[in-house]
């Protein structure tokens, strides 16, 4: 199973919004509304941040939203703030009944 | 909470058993995962079991290679790795599996170093 294919990185002034892609296949994003996102700052175990494509759990500020086109999934971060800055890994399950993270995106506040 | 144990330096070829010990939920409601990662690379899915230990599911690099399991009275998820190689050198985190196919709480993870 290959990883999803993120950009390694993407960077924003405060305030302004920054969007990752996740890009998949038919096996994997394209089949089912199971895409996640993880934030991860460095030296620290990854966070949850959305679930089944475009929810937040419950106390992920309303700034984070997903989204989903096709085999490509997205993640946008609105109003950028200096604590977004962390790397950001989406997470799909596949018709193998396995799970594949994407290959990770550094977020930079400027 | 989520605390991993086991980790170790290990040589090629041989085994280790790592710990995850749960608390603050109820252990057996949940399915539980393992997920590594390389020091300064992408996570990988390694590994996942379902509340009652009937379903466990595996990636393609470490099947037939691991074995997850649990214990339910100890509120333990275990994971047995047998015939490592150097490209299982990784932190291995585990996670309670939540909000439909997502992982919600993750342990501070522990070293594995498979190296001579």
């Amino acid at each position: 199973q290959s990883a999803l294919t993120q950009p390694p990185s993407v960077s924003g002034s405060p305030g302004q919004s920054v969007t990752v892609s996740c890009t998949g296949t038919s096996s994997d994003v394209g089949s089912y509304n199971r895409v996640s996102w993880y934030q991860q700052p460095p030296g620290t175990a990854p966070k949850l941040m959305i679930y089944e494509v475009s929810n937040r759990p419950s106390g992920v500020p309303d700034r984070f939203s997903g989204s989903k086109s096709g085999n490509t999934a997205s993640l946008t971060i609105s109003g950028l703030r200096a604590e977004d800055e962390a790397d950001y890994y989406c997470s799909s399950y596949t018709t193998s009944a396995t799970y594949v993270f994407g290959t990770g995106t550094k977020v930079t506040v400027l | 909470q989520l605390v991993e144990s086991g980790g170790d330096l290990v040589q090629p070829g041989g085994s280790l058993r790592l710990s995850c010990a749960a608390s603050g939920f109820t252990f057996s409601s949940y399915w539980m995962h393992w997920v590594r990662q390389v020091p300064g690379k992408g996570l990988v899915w390694v590994s996942g079991i379902n509340g009652d230990g009937s379903i466990t599911e595996y990636a393609d690099s470490v099947k037939g290679r691991f074995t997850v399991s649990r214990d339910n009275a100890r509120e333990t998820l275990y994971v047995q790795m047998n015939s490592l190689r150097a490209e299982d050198t990784a932190v291995y985190y585990c996670g309670r599996g939540n909000y439909p196919y997502s992982v919600d709480i993750w342990g501070r993870g522990t070293m594995v170093t498979v190296s001579s």
